[in-house]
């Protein structure tokens, strides 16, 4: 069965820092590997989605890598700001998303 | 492309009552997907379509809940004899797979409170 995890579970960083976010899973046999935000209350923002032939993905300030082997991921965020705060989740596909529970980050002024 | 929409965004029921939730797709995607989330965890998968055929039901699915896309266009999600603990974000999410893009589109959710 299918696991992901997400470390931290939290983190707080003041403004300007580069910032490396964890996501694991057990099974390596994925299509591909999705990054969301989330606001407090709110649905889920796509960030980056990573197709299994991949090996990283960049939008702006976020890169996205991916290491099926290990079974392992990072999300990247270069220069963090305030308006980053929110929780970010991974998940993986075989065809539904299993999800981790996510890394609730606040960047504080 | 007007994205995922739900409705209602907000419900507030009592328990023991029915509810009934609504998700349009975006146009074209043929896969329809249901998710739960409580407070502080991750989405977790209930069920999914393809066209108007649901294939898959987590176990997630109690009896108390029904899934339906008649048309293959938008889906339903109905509760019955609502409990305290199915309060929680309930997110509908579609595609359309291919094999360059298997990415599915998040509606921005309902919010079910039962009191």
């Amino acid at each position: 069965k299918q696991e992901v995890t997400q470390i931290p579970a939290a983190l707080s960083v003041p403004e300007g820092e580069n910032l490396v976010l964890n996501c694991s899973f057990t099974d390596s046999a994925i299509y591909n590997l999705q990054w969301f935000r989330q606001d407090p209350g709110k649905g889920l923002t796509s960030l980056l989605l990573i197709q299994s032939s991949q090996r990283e993905q960049t939008s702006g300030r976020l890169n996205a890598s991916l290491d099926k082997s290990s079974g392992r991921s990072t999300l990247y965020i270069a220069a963090s700001q305030p308006g980053d705060s929110a929780t970010y989740l991974c998940a993986v596909y075989p065809d539904k998303l299993i999800f981790g529970t996510g890394t609730r980050l606040q960047v504080f002024p | 492309d007007t994205g995922v929409s739900q409705d209602p965004r907000h419900k507030i029921t009592k328990r023991g009552q029915n509810v009934t939730f609504r998700c349009d797709p975006i146009s074209e995607h043929n896969r329809l997907y249901w998710y739960r989330q409580t407070l502080g965890q991750g989405p977790e998968f209930l069920t999914y379509f393809q066209n108007e055929a649901q294939l898959e039901k987590s176990r997630l699915l109690s009896d108390r809940f029904s899934a339906e896309r008649p048309k293959g266009s938008f889906s339903t999600l109905e509760i019955q004899r609502t409990e305290q603990g199915d309060s929680a974000m309930y997110l509908c999410a579609s595609s359309r797979p291919s094999l360059a893009d298997y990415e599915q589109y998040f509606g921005p959710g309902t919010r079910l409170t039962v009191t």
